[in-house]
């Protein structure tokens, strides 16, 4: 099975500055989705940014981006502009084509005032 | 938009008690999926069912059991609860074959503590 590892358990950043979160997975496919998930203290779990393996281009969303290096099987997050908002565990998850998902151990990221 | 489910918020049982926890989801989705969450560990997939009456086990299906009688719902059953299954469990579906938008949608989450 595949595994996804974020080696950084907690992360602080000041508010408006930028953060990046950290994401190696290992597979032996070539063709996957990859994705940044956040759950604020509501729990619910929301989409930040997703990653398809054979896109060359990183993917972003407003003041989200990722920098994809499939070589390197590594997927990280970066956060511009950080708000108290973005204040959430993220979990970086890898998908194989059956829709399987596997996510790593997470990172508590907090926006401090 | 896409909504999941799940019937119980915070949920207490007792040890060796049968419990079940259900998950709707109204998008017509093939795929649903059980996790459980605990801290330093992330999500791990117990069972996931790709239509109904199939389910694969995930990483973690020992003491736990599924159903999926029809499309729309999925049940985690604990034949005998234990405390070490006190933990977040978190439901999700997806859509099979929509490459532009192959992503987990997910239940808000139950919170079981096993007394």
């Amino acid at each position: 099975a595949q595994t996804v590892t974020q080696s950084q358990p907690e992360m602080s950043v000041q508010e408006a500055e930028t953060v990046t979160l950290s994401c190696t997975y290992d597979t032996s496919e070539s063709n996957y989705y990859l994705f940044w998930y956040k759950q604020p203290p509501s729990r619910q779990m929301i989409l930040v940014i997703r990653q398809e393996a054979y896109k060359q281009q990183n993917a972003t969303e407003n003041r989200f981006s990722v920098n994809f290096q499939k070589a390197a099987k590594s997927f990280s997050l970066k956060i511009s502009d950080s708000q108290l908002g973005d204040t959430a565990m993220y979990f970086c998850a890898f998908m194989n084509i059956n829709n399987d998902m596997r996510f790593g151990a997470g990172t508590r990221l907090t926006v401090k005032p | 938009d896409v909504k999941v489910t799940q019937s119980s918020r915070y949920l207490v049982k007792r040890t060796g008690e049968k419990v079940f926890l259900e998950c709707v989801q109204d998008m017509d989705h093939e795929n649903m999926f059980w996790y459980r969450q605990d801290p330093g560990l992330g999500l791990r997939l117990i069972y996931f069912s790709y239509d109904v009456k199939m389910k694969e086990k995930g990483d973690i299906p020992e003491g736990y059991s599924v159903s999926r009688e029809k499309k729309e719902r999925f049940s985690l059953i604990l034949e005998s609860a234990s405390t070490n299954q006190t933990s977040m469990y978190l439901c999700a579906s997806s859509q099979v074959g929509d490459a532009t938008n192959e992503k987990l949608f997910f239940g808000s989450g139950t919170q079981l503590s096993v007394l």
